[in-house]
């Protein structure tokens, strides 16, 4: 596709729940990225991917999220036994290369009930 | 300390004006890069402009603009010509370090911007 695109735009979850956040970045991007978005944080930084290093996970908020990248292609993000606290909208970016602009997907809204 | 700070939680401007949006930064890095982006209320990040710390010209893109004061540490954004389509959250944002450092993005708390027709 043209742009970055992530599944699903909307998930509804109950407390407990583990949850699978999808991004497919811009082809040929080697730059992936995943923040989040809430009320009152703003726009966190959580994870950070470059070709075939190892990710950058010092934005994580605990260790009930992780994130994998396929192939140098599409990611994952995971979130096991969600909390209401991680209602929040998921966005993923990618860049050509690490040192330019990023562009967003649509992100994904996760509630947590 | 805050690394992006935009002051102006909010802003009106009348269509067909000029308006310009807040944006101030910390960083001790010589090497770093500046970013506006635009989020309309149906939610996507817009990439709008992009400005380096190195480079001696203010960037432009169309009727966007950045005003960039490297001594003050400043990086405003001036939207010409105001259409009642800017209306949206813009977002100031660094990317710090250069080589293999972090490439994520800090991103200011936004601005609301309202165009008055």
């Amino acid at each position: 596709g043209a742009g970055v695109s992530q599944s699903p735009s909307n998930k509804v979850t109950e407390k407990g729940k583990d949850v699978e956040l999808r991004c497919d970045p811009i082809s040929g991007h080697t730059a992936l990225y995943w923040y989040r978005q809430s009320l009152g944080q703003g726009l966190e930084f959580l994870i950070y991917f470059q070709g075939n290093s190892a990710p950058d996970k010092s934005g994580l908020p605990s260790d009930r999220f992780s994130a994998e990248r396929t192939g140098g292609s599409v990611s994952t993000l995971t979130i096991q036994r969600t909390q209401q606290e991680d209602s929040a909208v998921y966005l993923c970016a990618s860049s050509l290369l690490a040192h330019q602009p990023q562009h967003f997907g649509d992100g994904t809204r996760l509630s947590i009930l | 300390a805050q690394k992006i700070t935009q002051t102006q939680p909010g802003m009106f401007v009348q269509e067909k004006e000029a308006v310009t949006l807040d944006c101030t930064y910390d960083t001790s890095d010589q090497s770093y890069g500046l970013f506006w982006y635009k989020q309309p209320s149906s939610g996507e990040m817009i990439f709008l402009i992009y400005q380096g710390s190195y480079d001696e010209q203010n960037a432009t893109e169309g009727r966007y603009s950045l005003n960039f004061q490297k001594a003050r540490k400043s990086a405003n954004l001036v939207i010409s010509a105001s259409q009642l389509g800017d209306s949206a959250m813009y977002f100031c944002a660094m990317r710090e370090g250069s080589g293999t450092g972090r490439r994520a993005l800090t991103f200011g708390s936004g601005t609301r911007l309202q165009v008055q027709p």
